[in-house]
């Protein structure tokens, strides 16, 4: 099946320090999606990217759709202790859409 | 704002063992999915539904039958459990394809001895 890989697999910053984390893919993704998880809840979408070459961003978070279209980026600057959990790269499968495939994730704390 | 809602958030089966996670939407999506997610692993797709009585295997279908017979329902059956599908459940909606904005449930953890 489709593989996500992200790096790194996880995380543990001090307060207020910048991050980076990226998403690979095998395939070209026309769709990449950024999903972050807080401790015991379901995960929730931070940013869409629809095309290659694009850079969007949501408040501190900034994420980039890769060129090839098989990998993607997302930035978190000067992180706060509520940016704890876990963040996952997704996309659709490009034939139908109906079917997200989502990353590893990788496991972020902040050390206050 | 309900949302998707899961039932029930804990549950313990032994082998053999049957029961069905209940989903339920009140955003009058047409999408509908379910993922389990282990440790380390991600989430991966068990099955999906694009509407009502239409539904379809995702990555991991094995061991696992779904269901749609209504927009707002989309129940998981595990006839058989094993402590394989010992994980975490989420069922998941969304409005149409290609947008890639799921609405995930709080989640179902089952764990099969």
């Amino acid at each position: 099946g489709q593989q996500l890989n992200q790096s790194p697999q996880s995380m543990f910053i001090q307060e207020g320090e910048d991050v980076s984390m990226n998403c690979t893919s095998s395939s070209i993704f026309n769709t990449w999606l950024w999903y972050k998880q807080d401790p015991g809840e379901g995960p929730v979408l931070l940013i869409a990217l629809y095309k290659a070459g694009e850079l969007t961003s949501n408040g501190r978070l900034t994420a980039q759709f890769g060129i090839t279209r098989k990998d993607s980026f997302l930035n978190i600057s000067a992180s706060i202790p509520s940016d704890v959990g876990i963040y996952f790269c997704a996309g659709p499968r490009s034939n139908t859409g109906n079917q997200f495939y989502f990353g590893t994730g990788t496991s972020l704390t902040v050390i206050p | 704002n309900a949302g998707v809602t899961q039932t029930p958030k804990f549950r313990i089966l032994k082998i053999g063992q049957s029961m069905t996670l209940q989903c339920a939407q009140d955003m009058n999506h047409n999408y509908m999915y379910w993922y389990r997610q282990d440790p380390g692993m991600g989430l991966k797709l068990i099955y999906y539904s694009v509407g009502a009585g239409i539904t379809d295997k995702g990555e991991v279908p094995n061991g696992y039958n779904v269901s749609r017979s209504t927009t707002e329902d989309f129940p998981l059956r595990l006839e058989l459990a094993a402590p394989s599908q010992t994980s975490v459940y989420f069922c998941a909606s969304s409005k149409g394809q290609f947008t890639g904005e799921l609405f995930f449930g709080e989640g179902s953890r089952l764990t099969v001895l």
